[in-house]
């Protein structure tokens, strides 16, 4: 089973629109947790950290369901500018894996005038 | 304000050839990783250095090597290279591990 697991889209949607991206991980050593975001050919760049508490930048908000191992990104009043790969990323807090990042496969958003 | 670069951005191999990816941040950054891309299957760490001195295995780690340099250098070289290394190379740092990373720009690699 992968450490992380988002389902890869494509999500196709209008300017102005809301969307919601989800992720599962499956190793409860986990302890944080980013969202990243890659434009096509570019690298990755983060786009924010997820506190247990939720957290919110912006028009866009995470949360974090620890009992489900859960993630989720949702963006508002979605802009063209948008369109891109969102990869949900977690580290490991203790073990052999300390501190290392696994990274989802990534979500692909369109955003369509 | 340069952050993480990559050498070099591309790259044509022939089936056995050998090459060696730089790359230096300069964040004062503890960590350092290689990462490799291809489609479908996201980002897989290769090779990681936690601190200055030190390497480990990642996930993906045969048919390469690494080298720490120094705190600010950090290389992969591949020594035989295999049309399945062909993909998207991505170095990486980060203050300490567990931390967000920065990346480069990446090292698009063919192997024919």
């Amino acid at each position: 089973r992968k450490e992380v697991e988002q389902d890869p889209g494509p999500f196709n949607v209008p300017e102005g629109a809301t969307v919601a991206f989800n992720c599962t991980y499956s190793n409860s050593a986990s302890q944080s947790f980013f969202w990243y975001r890659q434009d096509c050919r570019k690298e990755p760049k983060l786009l924010m950290s997820v506190y247990s508490s939720g957290n919110e930048d912006g028009r866009f908000t995470a949360q974090l369901n620890r009992a489900s191992q859960y993630i989720s990104l949702l963006i508002r009043d979605s802009k063209l500018s948008d369109s891109a790969t969102y990869l949900c990323v977690v580290a490991h807090d203790r073990g052999s894996t300390l501190g290392r990042l696994y990274f989802g496969r990534g979500t692909q958003l369109t955003v369509w005038p | 304000n340069a952050g993480v670069t990559q050498t070099p951005k591309f790259q044509v191999l022939k089936t056995g050839q050998s090459m060696t990816l730089q790359c230096a941040q300069d964040m004062n950054h503890n960590s350092m990783y290689w990462y490799r891309q291809d489609p479908g299957m996201g980002l897989r760490l290769i090779y990681y250095s936690a601190s200055e001195g030190t390497t480990d295995k990642g996930e993906v780690p045969n048919g390469y090597n690494v080298s720490r340099l120094n705190k600010r250098e950090f290389s992969l070289r591949l020594e035989s290279a295999a049309p399945s290394q062909t993909s998207v190379y991505f170095c990486a740092s980060s203050q300490h591990q567990g931390y967000g990373y920065t990346f480069g720009s990446g090292t698009r690699l063919t192997v024919v």
